[in-house]
């Protein structure tokens, strides 16, 4: 059964400290996408990559934030230094090859930033 | 660009009875039309996809959507629901060849018995 997998499921840090989030997409998939989900924004996207160069990361606070493709089986989201605003529910997804856009997501990582 | 709109944030039911939530979408080009669902503190999960074809989708757990362009909406309906059912439900819209999906905001799917 393949999955979108993402680590860690949960992380609690202090404000100014780097945070990084990992995501293993499903074997084959040549696009990954990040997104980020609050109650108050619902579920943003954050970026994307499509064989693992960047189409569009115009979601993101280029300040702080910074997300790579290091391989095909693994995707990155950075915060560096994370503030409290930053706490949400960060999501990855990925998509195939196939002539339609259905994308697969993980299971998120819960960021709490005190 | 494409957009897409839930008119409903949140919709109550009582157990069995029938429900259908809202989605109107916008876009100057052909499109494909998905509905996701959410159970609480998980991922996004696809319940079904209007590629072409029928406009009348099934998907899993007994929902289904009808794509109507003249009216621009895909509405998802079930005509008994479970209080399983109970979950955050995402309308989404793409253009042709693999685009990134615009999301709605969700609407909450509340079911009581």
């Amino acid at each position: 059964d393949a999955r979108v997998t993402q680590t860690p499921r949960d992380k609690v840090t202090e404000m100014g400290q780097e945070v990084t989030m990992r995501c293993q997409p499903i074997l084959g998939h040549n696009t990954v996408f990040w997104y980020r989900q609050t109650m108050m924004q619902g579920l943003e996207l954050l970026a994307y990559f499509r064989n693992r160069a960047p189409l569009d990361d115009s979601g993101m606070p280029k300040d702080r934030f910074s997300a790579e493709m290091p391989d095909a089986t693994l995707a990155t989201l950075k915060i560096q230094p994370s503030e409290p605003r930053d706490s949400a529910v960060y999501f990855c997804a990925s998509g195939g090859r196939g002539g339609y856009n259905e994308q697969f997501f993980g299971p998120g990582t819960r960021l709490t930033v005190l | 660009a494409q957009s897409v709109t839930q008119l409903d944030s949140q919709v109550p039911v009582f157990e069995e009875a029938p429900v259908e939530l809202r989605c109107n979408y916008s876009s100057s080009v052909s499109v494909y039309l998905f509905w996701y669902v959410q159970y609480p503190n998980q991922g996004l999960q696809l319940l079904l996809k209007y590629l072409s074809g029928s406009t009348l989708v099934k998907g899993i757990n007994g929902f289904e959507a009808e794509f109507n362009k003249s009216q621009t909406s895909f509405h998802l309906r079930k005509p008994s629901v479970h209080i399983s059912d109970t979950a955050e439900y995402f309308c989404a819209v793409s253009g042709s060849g693999f685009q990134k999906l615009v999301f709605g905001t969700g609407t909450r799917l509340l079911v009581s018995p």
